[in-house]
C-alpha cells in the first residue's frame, strides 16, 4: 500500500491550464478505473472533483477534467481561477477492499 | 441534506484506546459503503478503513491493520472506528466519508468535518 505519487506543487496564472499527475502501479491506478480526485481547502472537508477517472459530479465546473494512461492518472484544470487554489489529492482502488491516496499537490494560482 | 458528523476524538496516551463515531443523516445509510480517512498535521490524506453496506467487505490500511476495527450500526445510522494500541503517528484529523453510487465503488462524495485525535503522553 504505497502512496500514489503526485508532484508537491503546481501553479498557473488565471485563465491558464494546469495538469496534475498521479502515478501508481498496475495494482492500483493501472488496474482499475476507480481513480478519483479531491479538492481540499484547509479547515474544510475534501470535495470530490472527479470520479471513475473522468466523471464529473454535478456542480463541479467543466473546467475540471480527468484522464488516465497506463499507471498514471491526470487532473487538468482549465481556465484557472483564484478559487481553484487548494490542495488536490488523487486516490485509487488498490484491490482487496483497499484504497490509496496520493501525497497531494498544492495548486497555486499566480 | 446529507450530513456526516464525527465525534469521539480527543487526547489519549500512547497504547490506550479510543472509539470514533460518525452519525449519518439525510440518506439511506444501509445502502452505502462507508470509509474513514485521516490527515495527520501537515500531511496528506491517508485512507484508514472501509466497510460495505452490509459489513460483508472490510478493508484496512497496513498502518492500522490489527489495531483498528471498523463497524456500523444500521439501527443508529452510525459508523464506528475502534482504535486500540494507539501510537503517536495515529495523531490526525479523522474524517468519515460516504461512497458515491452506494456500494462497490471507491470514491467519496460526502465527507464529515472530522474529529481530531491526539496521541501523546
Amino acid at each position: 500500500q504505497s502512496a500514489l505519487t503526485q508532484p508537491p506543487s503546481a501553479s498557473g496564472s488565471p485563465g491558464q491550464s494546469v495538469t496534475i499527475s498521479c502515478t501508481g502501479t498496475s495494482s492500483d491506478v493501472g488496474g482499475y478505473n476507480y481513480v478519483s480526485w479531491y479538492q481540499h481547502h484547509p479547515g474544510k472537508a475534501p470535495k470530490l472533483m472527479i470520479y471513475e477517472v473522468s466523471e464529473r459530479p454535478s456542480g463541479v465546473p467543466d473546467r475540471f477534467s480527468g484522464s488516465k494512461s497506463g499507471n498514471t492518472a491526470s487532473l487538468t484544470v482549465s481556465g484557472l481561477q483564484a478559487e481553484d487554489e487548494a490542495d488536490y489529492y488523487c486516490s485509487s482502488y488498490a484491490g482487496s477492499n483497499n484504497v490509496v491516496f496520493g501525497g497531494g499537490t498544492k495548486l497555486t494560482v499566480l | 441534506e446529507v450530513q456526516l458528523v464525527e465525534s469521539g476524538g480527543g487526547l489519549v496516551q500512547p497504547g490506550r484506546s479510543l472509539r470514533l463515531s460518525c452519525a449519518a443523516s439525510g440518506f439511506t445509510f444501509d445502502d452505502y459503503d462507508m470509509h474513514w480517512v485521516r490527515q495527520a498535521p501537515g500531511k496528506g490524506l491517508e485512507w484508514v478503513s472501509g466497510i460495505a453496506w452490509n459489513s460483508g467487505r472490510i478493508g484496512y490500511a497496513d498502518s492500522v491493520k490489527g489495531r483498528f476495527t471498523i463497524s456500523r450500526d444500521s439501527a443508529k445510522n452510525s459508523l464506528y472506528l475502534q482504535m486500540n494500541s494507539l501510537r503517536a503517528e495515529d495523531t490526525a484529523l479523522y474524517y468519515c466519508a460516504r461512497v458515491g453510487r452506494g456500494s462497490g465503488d471507491y470514491y467519496f462524495d460526502y465527507w464529515g468535518q472530522g474529529t481530531l485525535v491526539t496521541v501523546s503522553s
